[in-house]
């Protein structure tokens, strides 16, 4: 079973829709991350949480340490969002991480006009 | 700022040939990670780095060597390529524990071929 788990693996929706991702994870963290690959390929960070809630622009993302999950929110859905969206986590270390990820599959999202 | 840059982009290689990947940071960063992407799977973490003339294996160091000989610099090799690694490579960086986050950036990716 891998330690990070996301679902769903495959989202469409319709622009203007309310977009929800979720992620599992089954370790203890330090650190979860929400990331963003576009369909050129390019990967980029979009939160690091180790707590509640935050936002940006459209995104939201919240975590529940206690149990070990969190969601990517999307509100008011559009084309430009379609990407793969990519849950990690950071798991505690006995000493340093040295910042070392455990990454989800992936969430493939396509937004229809 | 370039941020984190990968060369090459595209390559085709046969059995048993090998090469270097290189990636090249200028924000300063003390980590640098070399990553493979495959269908189905998430990002895995092939070596890393914590600092110059340092490295590290990660989950599937198997079939390649690395070596951080410049703090800006990681180089990614392949003594004898298989059809098994075939793969998008990605490199990313992080400023490192004195930091305060283990946001990591990622180069643009490059796409390797085994034939």
């Amino acid at each position: 079973k891998n330690e990070v788990e996301q679902s769903p693996q495959n989202l469409t929706a319709q622009e203007g829709e309310f977009i929800t991702i979720n992620c599992s994870y089954s370790v203890g963290i330090s650190a979860l991350h929400w990331l963003q690959q576009h369909p050129g390929g390019g990967i980029v960070s979009l939160f690091m949480l180790s707590s509640g809630k935050k936002k940006h622009g459209r995104l939201i993302a919240t975590i529940n340490i206690q149990e070990k999950h969190s969601s990517l929110h999307i509100t008011a859905s559009h084309p430009r969002d379609s990407a793969v969206y990519i849950c990690a986590v950071r798991p505690h270390a006995g000493g340093t991480s040295y910042g070392k990820l455990t990454f989800g599959q992936g969430t493939i999202l396509t937004v229809h006009p | 700022n370039a941020g984190v840059t990968q060369t090459p982009k595209f390559r085709v290689l046969k059995t048993g040939q090998s090469m270097t990947l290189l990636c090249a940071q200028d924000m300063n960063h003390e980590y640098m990670y070399w990553y493979r992407q495959d269908p189905g799977m998430g990002l895995r973490l092939i070596h890393y780095s914590v600092g110059e003339g340092t490295t590290a294996k990660g989950e599937v160091p198997d079939g390649y060597n690395v070596s951080r000989l410049k703090k800006q610099n990681f180089l990614l090799g392949l003594e004898s390529a298989a059809p098994s690694q075939t793969s998008v490579y990605f490199c990313a960086s992080s400023g490192g524990a004195w930091s305060g986050t283990d946001t990591q950036y990622f180069g643009p990716g490059t796409r390797l071929t085994v034939l």
